[in-house]
């Protein structure tokens, strides 16, 4: 079955710097990858995802890359503000009725002031 | 995107009782599956729930311990039976959309003493 890691566990930055996060699979036949923000207490919710006929998707300060030559995808988030404080989780999967999503273990993000 | 509530949203519960929580989607959807989000950790699929039949279970979930129904396209129950103190956690349903996309519903806090 499918395998997705994510790094870093946790991350740390400054209020308007960058951040990155990446993951990896394992099943090269995946072609969705959506990502996940969770707030405290709250439920995931989607932010964006992107799909193997593509490289990159942008919606304002965030974007994702995929690579699928490597089987890694990246979530970029610019500008970052204390609102974007919460745990992110990239997810993969094969698209059809029956496939399942896997997570990633998840990441912390903390926008510092 | 699709409504989706759950009740209750938390519960304190004793060892030994069961606990149903029941999801509601205000759109008929095919795909609805519950997930299990102990403290801390990422999501994991514990079933998915299927219209008209008997749920399909990912390894390490039975039937006896967590039984599922699904008795339209807008609703499931997941039951936790016997319950013990590992079983403390927040369960959560999803839906998928016609366009693969997963949304989740505001999950179930439950404390097992």
């Amino acid at each position: 079955g499918e395998n997705v890691e994510q790094h870093p566990s946790t991350l740390s930055v400054q209020e308007g710097d960058s951040a990155v996060i990446k993951c990896t699979y394992s099943d090269s036949a995946s072609n969705y990858f959506p990502w996940y923000k969770q707030e405290l207490g709250k439920r995931p919710q989607l932010i964006i995802d992107i799909r193997s006929n593509v490289g990159e998707k942008k919606d304002q300060r965030i974007a994702v890359t995929l690579n699928k030559t490597a089987k890694h995808f990246s979530l970029h988030i610019t500008e970052t503000q204390p609102e974007d404080s919460a745990v992110y989780f990239c997810a993969a999967r094969r698209t059809g009725g029956g496939n399942k999503l896997t997570f990633g273990t998840g990441t912390q993000l903390k926008v510092e002031l | 995107s699709a409504v989706i509530s759950q009740k209750p949203s938390r519960d304190i519960c004793q060892r030994g009782t069961s606990l149903t929580i029941q999801c509601q989607v205000d759109s008929q959807v095919t795909m609805m599956f519950w997930y299990r989000q102990q403290p801390g950790q990422s999501l994991t699929l514990i079933a998915t729930a299927n219209q008209g039949s008997e749920a399909t279970y990912e390894s390490g979930f039975v039937i006896d311990k967590f039984p599922i129904s699904r008795p339209n396209l807008t609703f499931s129950t997941l039951t936790v039976s016997n319950m013990s103190p590992e079983d403390s956690s927040i369960y959560l349903c999803s839906v998928e959309e016609s366009t693969d996309t997963q949304y989740f519903g505001p999950g179930t806090r439950l404390t097992v003493l």
